[in-house]
């Protein structure tokens, strides 16, 4: 099983439309969860940290399920400029500094 | 905002050659990665690097590879012998001892 695994994408949505990325991890003792987003091309850059009470930065919501080894990303009313690659990372415990990638799944915002 | 720099920006070298990517990580920054990611591929853990010296690395840091700060400045990746399957854009990353990483622009590898 890989340790990291996302939604096989690509997703395409047109402009205004809500979008949800899921993820899940292998390794219960898992500590901390990110969604990184990657433009074609360039560094992955964070987007959000994931914490078990859920967190939200205006359009995007994000939640954790540590029962189930789970993660989501919501973005709400997505803008062209959300089309890129959204990574769900993580890193396990007593090893907080070395992250773990899924693949990633492309979003294509279409006008 | 600090950046973390990387050159060169793009990289071609025959196979069998030895290169060496650069990266300038944040200067009060302590830890200090290489992370790598083949096209279509998931970006991969190369290794970690604290006071000096290597804290982590995986089974893909072999001993073609090295890294070093030479300087106090500069963080260095050297792949002694390239392969063609070393071709992959490689990322410098640098924290400050948080969860915050900040990633360098990358350096496209090509192998030939």
């Amino acid at each position: 099983r890989k340790e990291v695994e996302q939604d096989p994408g690509p997703f395409n949505v047109p402009e205004g439309a809500t979008v949800a990325f899921n993820c899940t991890y292998s390794n219960s003792a898992s500590q901390s969860f990110f969604w990184y987003r990657q433009d074609c091309r360039k560094e992955p850059k964070l987007l959000m940290s994931v914490y078990s009470s859920g967190n939200e930065d205006g359009r995007f919501t994000a939640q954790l399920n540590r029962a189930s080894q789970y993660i989501s990303l919501l973005i709400r009313d997505s803008k062209l400029s959300d089309s890129a690659t959204y990574l769900c990372v993580v890193t396990n415990a007593g090893n907080n500094r070395k992250l773990i990638w899924g693949l990633g799944t492309s979003l294509a915002v279409n006008p | 905002e600090p950046e973390v720099t990387q050159t060169p920006s793009h990289q071609v070298t025959q196979m069998g050659q030895e290169v060496i990517l650069r990266c300038v990580p944040i200067s009060n920054h302590l830890y200090f990665y290489w992370y790598r990611q083949i096209l279509g591929q998931k970006v991969e853990f190369l290794v970690s690097f604290y006071n000096n010296e290597i804290s982590e690395k995986s089974e893909i840091f072999d001993d073609q590879f090295s890294v070093e700060r030479p300087d106090g400045s500069n963080f260095t990746l050297k792949i002694r012998s390239t392969k063609l399957e070393d071709s992959a854009m490689y990322f410098c990353a640098s924290s400050g001892g948080g969860l915050g990483y900040t990633f360098g622009s990358g350096t496209r590898l090509t192998v030939v």
